[in-house]
């Protein structure tokens, strides 16, 4: 149980464009999802929390404009990037807390995010 | 947010035990201590949680001290496939919605 997915896995766009990321808590329902960014030989690094029919609250030094976060229903969380620029490039997780048991977080497997 | 400090890396040989410490001195009284496994390009993956003392289940151990300022993860006969950087975290489950990632430890396993 308790497994979160994301998709896609891997995306290579172009300078400019838009990407969209899904993570979906797939046997139970999550109130509250975080979204990480991790760069080759660093830990993770927490982007915003994002809980269900809310706005998104992001961590100091993260644009919310640029990554827009919408958390539409209790096992879809989305991230948007906005203008993606080269400096994007990176690897997104995403982690979901389930609804009435808040003792462990469940991480995704990652999306690998290539910005030509 | 307790903040939390551990070995950049640690090399070890097949078939070993390994233990990874984690200090986390300004631990509230509330807050669990979780560890995660992270492999190249995946996500993390939970291991074990504890609060206070021992806790054991099919993959490793987590020893936790009485005064709970610092707390081992037991890895017992570790395998190649066991190499991976292991992160150590602290927080208040029903108070803190954010985990904060430390630098993690990087095991080495050798054959």
């Amino acid at each position: 149980g308790a497994v979160v997915s994301q998709h896609p896995s891997w995306v290579i766009c172009k300078s400019g464009t838009s990407v969209k990321i899904e993570c979906r808590s797939l046997d139970f329902q999550a109130t509250t999802m975080f979204w990480y960014r991790q760069f080759p030989k660093q830990s993770l690094m927490l982007m915003a929390t994002s809980n269900e029919g809310s706005k998104a609250t992001y961590e100091q030094g993260v644009e919310k404009d640029k990554f827009l976060i919408n958390h539409a229903s209790l096992t879809l969380s989305t991230l948007t990037v906005t203008s993606a620029h080269p400096e994007d490039s990176s690897f997104y997780i995403c982690s979901a807390r389930e609804q009435w048991k808040a003792d462990t977080q469940y991480f995704g497997p990652g999306t690998r995010l290539t910005v030509l | 947010l307790a903040k939390t400090t551990q070995p950049i890396s640690m090399d070890s040989y097949e078939g070993q035990e390994v233990n990874i410490t984690c200090s986390h001195n300004n631990i509230a009284t509330n807050d669990y201590i979780t560890w995660y496994q992270q492999f190249p390009s995946q996500g993390p993956r939970f291991i074990i949680q504890g609060y206070k003392t021992k806790v054991t289940n099919e993959v490793a151990s987590l020893f936790i001290p009485a005064d709970r300022k610092s707390s081992t993860l037991s890895l017992p006969r570790v395998s190649l496939s066991d190499t991976a950087v292991y992160y150590c975290l602290v927080g208040d489950p029903l108070n803190t919605d954010k985990l904060i990632f430390g630098t993690g430890t990087r095991l080495q396993v050798f054959p």
